[in-house]
């Protein structure tokens, strides 16, 4: 089956834009997360999205936030965009059994450079 | 703050020597999870060890687990060039938490 798909690959924008990423999971995984990887701060958790709900959410401003549509294909947005956001953004889908998170997917990964 | 630390922060290898990193955590977990990063791609799942297990095999994968120590170790056995990535251990809780990783550089 079809893995995880991010899109696009690779970003570049300015400072103060906005952007908005794409995550496809796999079919049938109800859970997707967001993470941010940087080489100082390693990976740090944005948010999670169950079933259109935002489940769990990270120590980001209020300038990253998400969505999840009905077909579980989650998007996320950064406005007023800043050097530091410069990063891997990685996308992983799960299945999750009640409370019970067994493991991961995740695509590629979406690398943003803000100038 | 980050509920895994990886230990050694880098670690490099003769082809054919096994590698061993550890993971040290700080609250209760459901389970552990070990993922592989080549650069800068997405993280592979590697192999999850739930809070009542104590090892796990996969392959050249040998995970412990000791929730009274709150530790865990990887080793790869009989290590190839194509195992160079970063490991990070992840704890499931009540949510998800990715260790800082070990950098394995495996030299042919």
């Amino acid at each position: 089956k079809a893995g995880v798909t991010q899109t696009p690959r690779y970003l570049i924008k300015t400072r103060g834009q906005q952007v908005t990423l794409s995550c496809s999971p796999i079919s049938g995984h109800r859970s997707v997360s967001w993470y941010q990887q940087t080489p100082g701060q390693g990976l740090q958790f944005l948010f999670e999205y169950f079933s259109e709900t935002q489940r769990n959410k990270g120590n980001f401003p209020g300038r990253f936030s998400g969505r999840q549509f009905s077909n579980s294909r989650s998007e996320m947005n950064v406005s007023t965009l800043e050097l530091g956001d410069s990063a891997l953004y990685l996308c992983a889908s799960s299945l999750v059994l009640g409370t019970t998170n067994y493991g991961y997917t995740f695509g590629s990964g979406t690398r943003l450079t803000v100038v | 703050s980050q509920q895994g630390e990886e230990d050694p922060q880098a670690l490099s290898i003769q082809e054919g020597e096994n590698a061993t990193m550890n993971c040290s955590y700080k609250t209760s977990i459901n389970n552990l999870q070990w993922y592989r990063q080549n650069s800068g791609r997405g993280l592979v799942h590697l192999i999850l060890i739930r809070s009542n297990e104590r090892e796990k095999h996969s392959g050249r994968l040998r995970v412990t687990l000791d929730t009274s120590k709150k530790s865990s170790s990887l080793l790869i056995t009989a290590s190839r060039a194509a195992d160079t990535a970063s490991y990070f251990c992840a704890t499931v809780g009540n949510q998800f938490y990715f260790g800082t990783g070990t950098s394995l550089t495996v030299i042919p």
